[in-house]
């Protein structure tokens, strides 16, 4: 079975310094991979995707860049972390095409910039 | 563009008590699915169920149904008989097409339910 691992769970960061943020996959190949922030208070709001290996897009102009080294990891990073850059955030992946395509979560990692 | 839209910022019920949760979505697509999700404290979003814009059925899984009204966008869910396990954010979300990466969930601010015992 299919399985989504992301951590870490908590991380407190200063403002200014960096971040990485880890996702894999497991059981499956060629998956789509999503990375979301959940704002306090607020919906998801996607960050990035990608559809393949060193494939990105980016849907919101920000502080942050998501890489993707091999088919079942998905990074998220920034070079200087800002305090509005806190939230939980939240891996994602998803396979195929379809009516029966459907979007698998992590557990999140709750990001407090201080 | 599209939307969605969760009204209801915090719901507070009493277990055994049924609840509605009120989703409303704006899109211009003519193919589109709709999408509600369970965020337990843990923060795991738990995928509920999915429904395509062709399909107006009213769908019914346990002590959840949910009600899709094309006429006047809305994705309604129900919990019946509410128990406190149920105590969780519950978000809708959109999305157009047929799948793929590119078609990407649009997610409402979600709705959170405190069932009290």
């Amino acid at each position: 079975s299919q399985t989504i691992h992301q951590w870490p769970a908590t991380l407190v960061q200063p403002v200014g310094s960096p971040l990485s943020l880890e996702c894999t996959v497991e059981g499956t190949s060629n998956p789509n991979l999503y990375w979301y922030r959940q704002a306090a208070g607020r919906g998801l709001q996607l960050l990035f995707y990608s559809v393949g290996i060193g494939q990105i897009s980016s849907e919101v102009p920000q502080n942050l860049s998501a890489s993707r080294p091999q088919d079942r990891q998905f990074i998220l990073s920034s070079k200087k972390l800002l305090l509005s850059d806190s939230g939980f955030y939240l891996c994602a992946w998803s396979v195929g095409v379809g009516p029966n395509e459907k979007l698998f979560f992590g557990s999140g990692t709750q990001l407090s910039v201080l | 563009a599209q939307k969605v839209t969760q009204a209801q910022t915090e719901i507070s019920v009493v277990e055994k008590e049924d609840v509605t949760l009120d989703c409303v979505y704006e899109t211009r697509d003519t193919t589109y699915y709709l999408f509600w999700y369970k965020q337990p404290p843990s923060g795991e979003l738990v995928f509920l169920i999915r429904r395509n814009s062709f399909d107006e059925q009213n769908e019914i899984s346990g002590r959840y149904s949910w009600n899709f009204q094309k006429s006047t966008s809305s994705f309604n869910f129900t919990i019946t008989a509410s128990q406190v396990v149920d105590s969780a954010v519950y978000f809708c979300a959109l999305r157009k097409g047929y799948g793929g990466a590119t078609n990407k969930l649009i997610f409402g601010t979600g709705t959170l339910l405190a069932v009290q015992p």
